[in-house]
């Protein structure tokens, strides 16, 4: 059973509000991610990290920031939120050297 | 990313009966396919996967195929029960990088 957690699972906030989203897993996996995903649509990778203090980019454009100061904590941040971020988020990880991907429940986001 | 079709979009399929889900990819040094289930709820979990010097695989009722000369894996679940409804997900991992299809939401009519 993977240990991966995400908080909230569901946050309803009003634009220009600054949230972050939590991630955590017990694993003590190296690589984590960030995954957007909307309804009936390809998860899309917005960031990632092969551990701490490394954070990259993703293949989708997004206005949010992550940080790895910790193995196991993997946050993202949305400065200033706008409808158009407006969408589910899931947060994985994997062992380095392994490739199966263990993903936490996600955090579906609605910005009024 | 690397291009990863997924077929059908949605699936219906009367309780008992199989269901069959393909993905296409086009990058020939991808070495991993997993196959994901999304449930309401739940999040993404791993199901079953495949490596790329393996044709099939199975675990109990649900099985996955690779073909590497053509590019494309394929889900098998076979004997559908009602809690297979789900949204399944393949994707193929290259480097270390995981891309994923578009999705195919399965629903198993009692």
């Amino acid at each position: 059973e993977a240990d991966i957690y995400q908080t909230p699972r569901y946050l309803v906030i009003g634009t220009g509000k600054k949230i972050t989203l939590e991630c955590s897993q017990t694993m003590g996996h190296d690589k984590m991610y960030w995954y957007q995903q909307d309804p009936g649509m390809e998860l899309h990778l917005i960031h990632y990290s092969y551990g701490v203090n490394s954070t990259e980019k993703g293949d989708l454009s997004s206005e949010s920031t992550v940080s790895r100061i910790r193995t196991e904590h993997f946050p993202l941040t949305l400065e200033s939120a706008r409808p158009s971020h407006t969408s589910q988020y899931l947060c994985a990880s994997s062992d380095q050297g392994l490739e199966k991907l263990f993903f936490g429940s996600g955090t579906q986001l609605s910005v009024l | 990313g690397e291009n990863v079709e997924q077929h059908p979009s949605t699936l219906s399929v009367q309780e008992g009966d199989s269901a069959v889900i393909k993905c296409t990819y086009s990058d020939s040094a991808s070495n991993y396919f997993p196959w994901y289930k999304q449930e309401l709820g739940k999040g993404s979990q791993l199901i079953i996967d495949i490596r790329s010097n393996v044709g099939e695989k199975k675990d109990q009722r649900i099985a996955v195929t690779l073909n590497k000369t053509a590019k494309h894996f394929s889900l098998h679940i076979t004997e559908t029960q009602p809690e297979d409804s789900a949204v399944y997900f393949c994707a193929h991992v290259t480097g270390n990088q995981f891309y994923f299809g578009t999705g195919t939401s399965l629903t198993v009519i009692p």
